[in-house]
């Protein structure tokens, strides 16, 4: 139980393009949804939380009109980088908050490496 | 806010040795610690959690203890095998924040 999907695994885009990540909660019912970015050998950076039918709250210095994020249903949250930069290279990864069971308990996707050429 | 500090950053031991990773964090309302492993190029599996209500939790050769006194908490893992070789990341969080305050990260390398 408790598992998280990301689409896709790995996307090539050019620079200026957008691109979407999807994240979905497979067998569960995700309030709650993240969106971090990880560098080379480094941590989790948050990058917003969002709640399912309200907007997302972004983190202190990440762009929302860049980084769009969509949480549509209780199990789908999207992230559309939008005129992609190759700054904006990167491991993103999202992670699910079940309602109704271990609500402190993030479950995380196996994330998506975005290059931008 | 929270700040969460993990020590050491790399680790290496022989197979069937065991392997103690140390957290610290800073803000005494926290009450979830969870320990996440992450595989080269994959997401971050939760491993072990615990609240502080609670002292020590183990699961087969995982275990984690919990000092609320000293606001520290540790993943002990015994007979480490060269699976366990990944990354592990503890965490910080209220329950009812949604926020983890992530630490910077372990290296475990695991020689057989």
């Amino acid at each position: 139980g408790a598992v998280v999907s990301q689409h896709p695994s790995w996307v090539i885009c050019k620079s200026g393009t957008s691109v979407k990540i999807e994240c979905r909660s497979l067998d569960f019912q995700a309030t709650t949804m993240f969106w971090y970015r990880q560098f080379p050998k480094q941590s989790l950076m948050l990058m917003a939380t969002s709640n399912e039918g309200s907007k997302a709250t972004y983190e202190q210095g990440v762009e929302k009109d860049k980084f769009l994020i969509n949480h549509a249903s209780l199990t789908l949250s999207t992230l559309t980088v939008t005129s992609a930069h190759p700054e904006d290279s990167s491991f993103y990864i999202c992670s699910a908050r079940a309602s109704g069971r271990g609500l402190e308990t993030q479950y995380f996707g196996p994330g998506t490496r975005l290059l931008v050429l | 806010g929270e700040n969460v500090e993990q020590h050491p950053s790399t680790l290496s031991v022989q197979e069937g040795d065991s392997a103690v990773i140390k957290c610290t964090y800073s803000d005494s309302a926290s009450n979830y610690f969870p320990w996440y492993k992450q595989e080269l190029g994959k997401g971050p599996q939760l491993i072990i959690d615990i609240r502080s209500n609670v002292g020590e939790k183990k699961d087969q050769r995982i275990a984690v203890t919990l000092n609320k006194t000293a606001k520290h908490f540790s993943l002990h893992i015994t007979e480490t095998q060269p699976e366990d070789s990944a990354v592990y990341f503890c965490a910080a969080s209220r329950y009812n924040f949604n926020k983890f305050y992530f630490g910077s990260g372990t290296k475990l390398n695991v020689k057989p």
